[in-house]
């Protein structure tokens, strides 16, 4: 079946520092890879998507490229800021279903 | 202003008792998806429905209930046979896109259901 394994948390980093969350994945076919947020109390937020290999997804300075050989969908910014704080959640959806598979989501905590 | 509703935000419910938990999109989407979060974790997926008066089981779907009488609605009930309720719920939907399988899924500001 399908997986997704995000790099444990939680992560805690000094503000303006580079970001890296590792997001790798396991499916037959094509999925679409996404990166979820959630602050906290609130539901998800989709970050970024990519559909297919080598895809980049970008939004609010955070990117994450399609990596086929690799099986890879990390999650980068180059300079985070306190309000990035938030659980960061990996996600695929195979090209022929409608179902999400999630990683267990790698908490975020950027100081002053 | 498009989007996804779940109310209450804050639920409190007895043992014993079921509870439903309201779900509404207008965003014209075709599918719905109930999902529960756990501290520290990942979702699950509870019940989804592709269409009006169709839905699937999840993983977790065992003590759960739900109905798609309409489009913009997917109420979920958690029964008293639900052994660990106590949980953040969260909605989602998504549209149809060509070949019939699912765009990217938005989800609702979630319910906190707590059992005394």
């Amino acid at each position: 079946g399908n997986s997704v394994t995000q790099m444990e948390g939680p992560v805690t980093l000094s503000e303006e520092a580079f970001l890296t969350i590792n997001c790798t994945y396991t499916a037959t076919g094509y999925p679409s890879l996404f990166w979820y947020v959630q602050y906290p109390g609130e539901g998800l937020q989709l970050l970024l998507k990519a559909t297919k290999a080598d895809d980049k997804g970008s939004n609010k300075g955070f990117e994450a490229t399609y990596r086929k050989e690799t099986t890879s969908f990390h999650l980068e910014k180059g300079s985070v800021q306190v309000s990035d704080s938030a659980v960061y959640f990996c996600a695929l959806k195979e090209t022929s279903g409608s179902r999400l598979t999630f990683g267990e989501g790698t908490q975020l905590t950027v100081n002053p | 202003d498009g989007g996804i509703t779940q109310s209450p935000k804050y639920l409190f419910r007895k043992e014993g008792q079921n509870v439903t938990l309201s779900c509404e999109q207008n965003l014209n989407h075709d599918a719905m998806y109930w999902y529960r979060q756990d501290p520290g974790q990942g979702l699950r997926l509870i019940y989804y429905s592709q269409i009006v008066n169709d839905f699937q089981k999840g993983d977790i779907a065992e003590g759960y209930s739900v109905s798609r009488e309409k489009k913009e609605s997917f109420p979920l009930t958690v029964t008293s046979a639900q052994k660990n309720p106590t949980a953040f719920y969260l909605c989602a939907s998504s549209k149809k896109v060509a070949g019939g399988s699912a765009d990217t899924q938005y989800f609702g500001p979630g319910t906190r259901l707590t059992v005394l």
